[in-house]
């Protein structure tokens, strides 16, 4: 079964930093993109940073320069570092699980964490 | 970026009716690969997204036959043949032939 363990969220204030990390299990984790998805309270979703297998990143523009991705194969482990915080980065930040590469015909973002709350407030 | 415009944004339905929502993409969605990587996730009050649709029409496993997913391009419709009650929630259409992923605003289902 596949599983997403979301930790490290939390308040934190303006400027400051946190670390977010997503435990996988249940699948090949070095052979699968993974992403981060942020949802603002009431809000729709937003996609925010993703990783490939080759560990390839992405960033959406509202993070760039911000916020790194990263992965740690050996321990089935995404990473989401945020730094210079602001109020409009309060959401639920949700990993998922991307695509696989070479596309074999499997689903993508076919399972998501149950989220970790980031609130950014002085 | 690409972006993808939902109607409706609100959806009120008759339970055991048909519900219909339309996702348009502002580029065509074909992958190099020739796949077109358009998902239907939805997500109830309090819980996270979930998978229904992916690759336009390929219904993930658990999901009800009355979700079933249509188009090419850039137009895209998912539709409910007979709406449940379990199926109230928001519906999200998503891109991931490249990098941003990009989703729709979002479809608020609601039972009249």
């Amino acid at each position: 079964e596949v599983q997403l363990v979301e930790s490290g969220g939390g308040l934190v204030q303006p400027g400051g930093s946190l670390r977010l990390s997503c435990a996988a299990s249940g699948f090949t984790f070095n052979n699968y993109a993974m992403s981060w998805v942020r949802q603002a309270p009431g809000k729709g979703l937003e996609w925010v940073s993703g990783i490939n297998s080759g560990g390839n990143v992405y960033y959406a523009d509202s993070v760039k320069g911000r916020f790194t991705v990263s992965r740690d194969n050996s321990r089935n482990t995404l990473n989401l570092q945020m730094n210079s915080l602001r109020a409009e980065d309060t959401a639920i930040y949700y990993c998922a699980k991307d695509y696989r590469y070479p596309d074999v015909g499997e689903p993508l973002l076919d399972h998501w964490g149950q989220g970790t709350l980031v609130t950014v407030s002085s | 970026d690409i972006v993808m415009t939902q109607t409706p944004l609100s959806s009120p339905v008759t339970l055991g009716q048909p519900a219909s929502i339309s996702c348009r993409s502002s580029q065509s969605l074909v992958h190099s690969n020739g796949n077109t990587y358009l998902s239907w996730l939805q997500q109830r009050p309090g819980q996270p997204p979930r998978l229904l649709i992916y690759k336009i029409s390929n219904r993930f496993s658990g999901v009800p036959d009355r979700f079933s997913g249509s188009g090419a391009g850039t137009d895209f419709t998912l539709i409910i043949s007979r709406v449940e009650a379990e199926d109230v929630g928001v519906y999200y259409c998503v891109q991931a032939t490249q990098f941003p992923r990009t989703f729709g605003q979002g479809t608020k289902l609601e039972i009249k």
